[in-house]
């Protein structure tokens, strides 16, 4: 597609309840990138992509976190037993490669979670 | 250890007026450090990038940052503000042992009076 597509862009569900969040990143971008926007935390790496494998989960902040990447290309972050805590915005990014130094990651509109 | 720190968190200034957004960082190497924006309800959009080459870097509408080394500074600045301009602005280290894992600073709320 023409840019990074999230779905659903708003969740509003229950304590406890599981959630799934999934990202269609820039057709031919190899990297996937998930991160949290938090009030009070700002902008937080959760976990990296490059092709299918994730060399790099350290910023998933708990075991009711994980994400899958399959074909190369959608990703879905999934939370289990969802917390009032996990209430904020996911963002989803892209780019050709890993980035190292050039930085440039094309992100997505986010999802909006908000666990009552 | 990286990091960068967000001096202000909400800069206010009248359309026409230069605008400044400070920015600081640390960092153990030579640092890769951006500028993205991010308005409201839309994603966040590279502005500027400094990879070690010209100090004075220029981004898209006229925006430019300028790297000091002495002052471990990275502000990002722009001769007339627009109403365009009102965003939510980070500034962005890159970690060098893990250079995908972008370092957000806490964000700078950009208002623009008309």
């Amino acid at each position: 597609g023409a840019g990074v597509s999230q779905s659903p862009s708003n969740k509003v569900t229950e304590k406890g309840k599981d959630v799934e969040l999934r990202c269609d990143p820039i057709s031919g971008h190899t990297a996937l990138y998930w991160y949290r926007q938090s009030l009070g935390q700002g902008l937080e790496f959760l976990i990296y992509f490059q092709g299918n494998s994730a060399p790099d989960k350290s910023g998933l902040p708990s075991d009711r976190f994980s994400a899958e990447r399959t074909g190369g290309s959608v990703s879905t972050l999934t939370i289990q037993r969802t917390q009032q805590e996990d209430s904020a915005v996911y963002l989803c990014a892209s780019s050709l490669a890993w980035t190292g130094s050039t930085g440039e990651l094309f992100f997505g509109e986010g999802s909006r979670l908000t666990v009552l | 250890a990286q990091s960068v720190t967000q001096l202000d968190s909400h800069v206010s200034v009248s359309e026409g007026t230069p605008v400044l957004l400070r920015c600081n960082y640390s960092s153990s190497y030579s640092p890769s450090l951006f500028w993205y924006v991010q308005h409201p309800n839309k994603g966040l959009q590279l502005l500027l990038k400094y990879t070690s080459a010209a100090t004075l870097v220029k981004g898209i509408n006229g925006f430019e940052a300028e790297f000091k080394k002495s002052e471990t500074s990275f502000h990002l600045t722009k001769p007339s503000a627009h109403m365009s301009d009102a965003a939510e602005y980070f500034c962005v280290v890159t970690r060098m042992d893990s250079s995908y894992k972008l370092i957000f600073g806490s964000g700078t709320r950009l208002l623009v009076r008309p």
